[in-house]
């Protein structure tokens, strides 16, 4: 399926670490799609990165794609208490969004 | 912008009541979706609307699930009779039908307890 599987389910770093996510899925995607979740919240769209596209830059965001592989990365660098959150991916082609169980990232400050 | 909103925010019942979640989705967006979240199962997509009209329901997990979209700008999901197993944390989520590159907007939940 297009579900995104989110490695690790959880990740503790300190202030000012990079945090690195990884996503792996099983179909053939359109684009891959980042979320992130703060907690009792809903999920924020962070970054779409298209099929024909290796990396993509957004801030403190990289996201990698790898379509060969069927995996996606997410790196957040010098990463902030603020950056605490579950994130998501999910690919899409022509059926919609499946997200796994997230990473759970604690930055601890 | 207001986003998407979500009432009531918490929902507390007794097993056997009837619950009705409800969403208003952001003005312009085509697409709506129902997801159910839980610490065991994660985000499950349980049914999406396209133009008002329910296109795959086959997320629903039992008849005791129903979802209606009587316009654009309104849209509930039912439970009757309510499980303690239907306990979760309910998301609306829509988006524009400009192909799938469209990100898709949250709401904040709303949480249901069934005791």
């Amino acid at each position: 399926s297009q579900q995104g599987e989110e490695d690790p389910q959880a990740l503790s770093i300190q202030e000012g670490e990079n945090a690195t996510m990884n996503c792996s899925y099983k179909t053939s995607i359109n684009n891959l799609q980042w979320y992130r979740q703060n907690s009792g919240r809903g999920l924020v769209h962070l970054i779409l990165i298209r099929s024909n596209e290796r990396e993509k830059h957004s801030g403190r965001l990289r996201v990698t794609l790898d379509t060969s592989k069927k995996s996606s990365s997410l790196l957040i660098t010098a990463s902030r208490a603020a950056d605490t959150a579950s994130y998501f991916c999910a690919g899409s082609g022509n059926t919609p969004l499946v997200f796994g169980k997230g990473t759970r990232l604690s930055v601890i400050a | 912008d207001a986003g998407v909103i979500q009432s009531p925010r918490h929902e507390v019942t007794e097993m056997g009541q009837e619950v009705t979640l409800r969403c208003k989705p952001i003005s312009g967006h085509d697409y709506l979706f129902w997801y159910r979240q839980t610490m065991m199962r994660g985000l499950e997509l349980l049914i999406y609307f396209n133009n008002n009209v329910p296109i795959d329901d086959s997320g629903m997990p039992e008849d005791r699930f129903s979802a209606k979209m009587p316009n654009a700008s309104f849209s509930t999901l039912k439970i009757q009779p309510s499980e303690p197993r239907d306990s979760a944390v309910y998301f609306c989520a829509s988006r524009t039908g400009t192909g799938n590159n469209s990100p898709l907007h949250f709401g904040n939940g709303t949480r249901l307890t069934v005791t």
